[in-house]
């Protein structure tokens, strides 16, 4: 079975600029996360969809927006781009929205300058 | 929100010598506690959980225990090997819609000393 699949795996933009990542989660998940992984930060919750519909969301600004599709494929985007936003990007699928393991893709790493 | 605090933050141990890894969680309604390796350049992988009815579970060289009272669960690794170098996460999973949010501590860097 595929494991969940991310791309692009490395971008770099400019400041101002806006970015779209994809994830493809395992065949049969339904629920899609993400995450931003900085050093010292650890993993910081972006936001979780399932069936199409954010189910949660974490403490990041509005520039930070996503969408899943029909067939679980899911989107993150990132508006008016910051240095800070430079991190690697985690997306996670799990097979249901409730407690379980969830399969990390290998991550987008993205570098703002 | 939720909040996982995660200490130490960087751990170094000799090989054959045991870790310990220690979180704490803020919200008393979290209900499962998973705990994440992540490998240099690798994606997180899940190597153990529990959840809040059981108070403590082993996987060979590797245990989980939880205090709900405290709200504190630990990670513990016995007789160390190389291979156990890694970043490791722990988790809180709570459910505040009808969907668990997943929140992660910031990790442990742990090197295991040949």
């Amino acid at each position: 079975k595929a494991g969940v699949t991310q791309t692009p795996r490395y971008l770099i933009k400019t400041r101002g600029q806006q970015v779209t990542l994809s994830c493809s989660p395992i065949s049969g998940h339904r629920s899609v996360s993400w995450y931003q992984q900085t050093p010292g930060q650890g993993l910081q919750f972006l936001f979780e969809y399932f069936s199409e519909t954010q189910r949660n969301k974490g403490n990041f600004p509005g520039r930070f927006s996503g969408r899943q599709f029909s067939n679980s494929r899911s989107e993150m985007n990132v508006s008016t781009l910051e240095l800070g936003d430079s991190a690697l990007y985690l997306c996670a699928s799990r097979r249901t929205g409730r407690t379980g393991e969830l399969f990390f893709g290998e991550g987008s790493r993205l570098t703002v300058l | 929100g939720e909040n996982v605090e995660q200490h130490p933050s960087t751990l170094s141990v000799q090989e054959g010598d045991s870790a310990v890894i220690k979180c704490t969680y803020s919200d008393s309604a979290s209900n499962y506690f998973p705990w994440y390796k992540q490998e240099l350049g690798k994606r997180p992988q899940l190597i153990i959980d529990i959840r809040s009815n059981v108070g403590e579970k082993k996987d060979q060289r590797i245990a989980v225990t939880l205090n709900k009272t405290a709200k504190h669960f630990s990670l513990h690794i016995t007789e160390t090997q190389p291979e156990d170098s890694a970043v490791y996460f722990c988790a809180a999973s709570i459910t505040e819609t009808s969907y668990d949010k997943v929140i992660f501590g910031p990790g442990t860097s742990l090197s295991v000393i040949p």
